[in-house]
């Protein structure tokens, strides 16, 4: 079975806070994470992906397997920020499984 | 281009209706996912559509829960005798594989069931 924990329902930092949005995993082969994000009266989308490696608006991610953990990091966050963030796990080859998001209030 | 459109956007009904929700997918995709969006719950899988093949309904919460794609692009969610448990936001995904590499989402229904 996959399951993803995402430990905090609600994140409050101060704009140029550093911020991270925690997840962990349970997987038993290799996964594929994801990170997708729901701004306010906005679809859902996807943020970032761990294969790609990359970093989408300051935000990067790193999957470590050692942890089975996806923590999604920015050193300085914006107040354009504040959205819901929802952590994905794919094992097999069309399912996601979504934690129960994290919703991140950046405060001025 | 046009991206995942839903209809309706809202849905208020009486409890024990019947509600057809509608998920009009990109273009070209193969790939349509219904998922429901309740409050603190995450986003839960529902029901998976590929190309011709049988779908995977092992999200569908209940056999009062059912889906349908015709011609392999539009698809409908139907929900029956409602209850008041069913209320939540109902979001379709598309894309272009079977392989999760980017699922588009449309803006959701919101379903409230008095």
């Amino acid at each position: 079975a996959q399951r993803v924990t995402q430990p905090e329902k609600l994140l409050s930092v101060f704009k140029g806070a550093p911020v991270e949005l925690k997840c962990n995993y349970s997987y038993s082969g290799s996964p594929e994470l994801f990170w997708y994000v729901q701004y306010s009266r906005q679809r859902l989308q996807l943020l970032l992906r761990h294969i790609s490696r990359e970093s989408i608006k300051g935000f990067t991610a790193d999957l470590n397997k050692g942890e089975t953990s996806f923590h999604l990091k920015k050193p300085f966050a914006q107040e354009e920020d504040s959205a819901m963030y929802y952590c994905a796990l794919s094992g097999s080859n069309y399912k996601l499984t979504f934690g129960k998001g994290t919703l991140l209030t950046v405060n001025p | 281009g046009a991206g995942v459109s839903q209809s309706p956007s809202n849905k208020v009904t009486e409890k024990g209706k019947d509600v057809e929700l509608r998920c009009d997918p990109i273009s070209g995709h193969t790939a349509l996912y219904w998922y429901r969006q309740s409050l603190g719950q995450g986003l839960e899988f529902l029901i998976y559509f590929q190309g011709n093949s049988a779908p995977d309904k092992s999200g569908l919460p209940s056999d009062r829960f059912s889906a349908e794609r015709t011609g392999g692009s539009v698809s409908t969610l139907t929900i029956q005798r409602t209850q008041q448990e069913d209320s939540a936001v109902y979001l379709c995904a598309s894309s272009t594989a079977p392989l999760v590499y980017e699922q588009y989402f449309g803006p959701g229904t919101r379903l409230t069931v008095t």
